[in-house]
């Protein structure tokens, strides 16, 4: 039972660089999210997925673009990376829209951008 | 809006030592409240939740937390620090209808000292 796998688990770019991180789940989860972690900030929420086929803007969007082409898989694309997106970045899903429901979580992607 | 706070970046205690990480959280509306727990190098997995019923919440590894909604608190305690307690640990809320959303505080790490 794999849960939230994200690949790459460690990458570094240089400026203006793109890369796609990709996640998937094998729980048949309805709900995806991408969050980043930065020291002192916790996690911040990037963008979601309320099913295949739609994505949402979550707090901190600029930069990013996701797509959930199968319900299985949720990608985070860089179009352009900037220093300021060097983090460590969790995805996680859940089954249903509940506040009362709990996230599952990958076990991380650290990116470096250079 | 919703918001969290923890208010420790750290809190050093020795093994055996009672442990109290504090979380106050902000909302007009009824919340859920989590618990989540980050050892070193992985993803965050959860450690207990309050949604409706007794305000006094047992989870994993022998932690509990109390909600208090006149104080809008949800303190995470422990009786006895264990070395393998040592983590990094986020409070965070969410809303019923709200896509499942959380917002988490900024994370306060635990350190166990022999």
């Amino acid at each position: 039972n794999a849960g939230v796998t994200q690949t790459p688990k460690f990458r570094v770019l240089k400026t203006g660089q793109s890369m796609t991180l990709l996640c998937a789940q094998d729980m048949n989860h309805e709900y995806m999210y991408w969050y980043r972690q930065d020291p002192g900030m916790g996690l911040r929420l990037i963008h979601y997925s309320v099913g295949e086929g739609t994505t949402a803007k979550g707090e901190v969007p600029d930069g990013y673009n996701v797509s959930r082409l199968k319900k299985q898989n949720f990608l985070l694309g860089l179009e352009s990376a900037a220093p300021s997106q060097t983090s460590v970045y969790f995805c996680a899903s859940s089954y249903s829209s509940s506040g009362a429901n709990v996230l599952t979580f990958g076990a991380g992607s650290r990116l470096t951008v250079l | 809006a919703q918001s969290v706070t923890q208010l420790d970046s750290q809190v050093p205690v020795f093994e055996e030592a009672p442990v109290e990480l504090r979380c106050n959280y902000s909302s007009s509306v009824s919340v859920y409240l989590f618990w989540y727990v980050q050892y070193p190098n992985q993803g965050l997995q959860l450690l207990l939740k309050y949604t409706t019923g007794a305000t006094l919440v047992k989870g994993i590894n022998g932690f509990e937390a109390e909600f208090k909604k006149s104080e809008t608190s949800f303190h995470l305690t422990k009786p006895s620090a264990h070395m393998s307690d040592a983590a990094e640990y986020f409070c965070a809320v969410s809303r019923s209808g709200n896509t499942g959303k959380l917002i988490f505080g900024q994370g306060t790490t635990l350190q166990v000292k022999p």
